[in-house]
C-alpha cells in the first residue's frame, strides 16, 4: 500500500564506491523528485523528471546521475561517493496538473565513511 | 534567491497549549507556499497550502496557517496541540512551475504531557 517507496532505507560505504537508490510510485503519478537533505535539515532539489522529461538542478554534481526505466520509477545512480554525500535522500511524486502536491518516500540514509 | 527561514529549531509546547511555528520567506513574485510535516523515520506530508484568495489556509490535523504579504510570513497554527503532533515541521516555497521547492531548516516539536 506505500505510495512512494525507496530502497534501501540505510547504505553505508566507502568513499569512492558507486552506489544506487532505487524509487517506486505507485500513484500513478508522471513527475518525481529527487531531493537532498543535509546535516542541517534543508531539504534541497536534486532533480525532477516529468514522464520523458529530465530538468537537471545545476548545482547537482554530474557524479549524480538519475535514471528512470518508466514513469513509475527514478532511480538514483551516485557515482565515486564523497564523504558530503552523506545526506538524507528523500523521492517524491506529484499527479498531472497538481505538481505542487508531492507525496514524499520515507527517506534513504546514505552514510560515506 | 529564493529562501525560507525557520527561526525556531526547537519548540516545546505543553499538551493542549496553542502552537505557532514562524516561517518567513524570501521570493520575487507570489509565493505558493506550503507547510510538510515529518514524523521520525517517514517522508514529509503535506499538511496545507496556499496559493491565492484567502490569506489563512486550513490544513489537515487541525492545522492552520496565515499568509502576510506584508511581513513575508506564512506561519502554522493549531489551537490545542496532541501528544501525536510531535515531529518535525517544514515550510517551503514553492516556484511558479513546481519544478523546484525551497525548504526551510525545520522546526522539532515537542509536546510534554
Amino acid at each position: 500500500d506505500t505510495a512512494v517507496s525507496q530502497t534501501p532505507k540505510y547504505l553505508v560505504t566507502q568513499m569512492g564506491n558507486d552506489k544506487s537508490i532505487k524509487c517506486e510510485q505507485n500513484l500513478g503519478h508522471d513527475t518525481m523528485y529527487w531531493y537532498k537533505q543535509d546535516s542541517k535539515k534543508f531539504l534541497k532539489i536534486m532533480f525532477s523528471y516529468n514522464n520523458k522529461e529530465l530538468i537537471i538542478n545545476e548545482t547537482v554534481p554530474n557524479r549524480f546521475s538519475p535514471k528512470s526505466p518508466d514513469k513509475a520509477h527514478l532511480n538514483l545512480h551516485i557515482n565515486s561517493l564523497e564523504l558530503g554525500d552523506s545526506a538524507v535522500y528523500f523521492c517524491a511524486s506529484s499527479p498531472p496538473r497538481a505538481q505542487e502536491t508531492q507525496y514524499f518516500g520515507p527517506g534513504t540514509r546514505l552514510l560515506v565513511l | 534567491a529564493q529562501s525560507v527561514t525557520q527561526p525556531d529549531i526547537h519548540i516545546t509546547v505543553s499538551e493542549g497549549a496553542s502552537l505557532e511555528l514562524r516561517c518567513n520567506y524570501s521570493y520575487g513574485a507570489t509565493p505558493y507556499l506550503f507547510w510538510y510535516v515529518q514524523s521520525p523515520g517517514q517522508g514529509l506530508q503535506l499538511l496545507l497550502k496556499y496559493f491565492s484568495g484567502d490569506t489563512l489556509v486550513q490544513g489537515i490535523k487541525g492545522f492552520e496557517a496565515e499568509f502576510k504579504r506584508s511581513q513575508s510570513s506564512f506561519n502554522l497554527r493549531k489551537p490545542s496541540v496532541h501528544w501525536s503532533d510531535a515531529a518535525e515541521y517544514f515550510c517551503a516555497v514553492g516556484e511558479g512551475n513546481f519544478n523546484k521547492f525551497y525548504f526551510g531548516s525545520g522546526t522539532k516539536l515537542n509536546v510534554k504531557p
